[in-house]
């Protein structure tokens, strides 16, 4: 099984803040990687997808990189509704799929 | 509008069985493999099963695999999973999300429906 890894699992950011969260897998993945955000007691919403395409009507401050075994997701400016939990999962070995551990990031 | 109802979640005694629904408009239903993810309260999202448009290619997680079953009707526009012996480990809300075989992406995702199992 392919095992994926975010850091941090938590971060405390402002307003307007360039956030950073990484994801790295067990193995190679190519760019099989995409990104969610969950907010409390709501489904996960889809953000990125093939580690660096934008999913319609996502934010552009919302961008994806990476490929092989590390991605990172970053925020260019935080803002308010972005407090929230990202996942990764990669799609490398669909159908598959693990998930990352998940990040919270929460308002400093 | 795309949308995804799930139902069917409830509060269950250890060793029961619950079938949960997942009810798709606003697209071609018939089109897309359909995957289960689950939640633990307090926890992470878990891939749980995944089944292709024509009911071809099934797939489970190790943990509910021999337990759980993946189907659909694509003429009822619904997916299902039968979940039989169920135990304390299976408590979670249940998303149903519809799948990108080429991209490997989950784009759209039902409220999710809520089981608990507890005596």
């Amino acid at each position: 099984d392919i095992q994926m890894t975010q850091s941090p699992s938590s971060l405390s950011a402002s307003v307007g803040d360039r956030v950073t969260i990484t994801c790295r897998a067990s193995q190679s993945i190519s760019t099989f990687l995409t990104w969610y955000q969950q907010k409390p007691g709501k489904a996960p919403k889809l953000l990125i997808y093939a580690a660096s395409s934008l999913q319609s009507g996502v934010p552009s401050r919302f961008s994806g990189s990476g490929s092989g075994t590390d991605f990172t997701l970053t925020i260019s400016s935080l803002e308010p509704e972005d407090f929230a939990a990202y996942y990764c999962q990669q799609g490398y070995s669909t159908p598959l799929i693990t998930f990352g551990g998940g990040t919270k990031v929460e308002i400093k | 509008e795309v949308q995804l109802v799930e139902s069917g979640g409830a509060l269950v005694q250890p060793g029961g069985s619950l079938r949960l629904s997942c009810a798709a408009s606003g697209f071609s239903f018939s089109n897309y493999s359909m995957n289960w993810v689950r939640q633990a309260p307090g926890k992470g999202l878990e891939w749980v099963s995944y089944i292709t448009a024509g009911s071809a290619s099934i797939y489970y997680a190790d943990s509910v695999k021999g337990r759980f079953t993946i189907s659909r009707d694509n003429g009822k526009n619904s997916l299902y999973l039968q979940m039989n012996s169920l135990g304390a480990e299976d408590t979670a809300v249940y998303y149903c999300a519809r799948y990108f075989d080429y991209s490997r992406r989950m784009d759209v995702w039902g409220k999710g429906t809520t089981v608990t199992v507890s005596s």
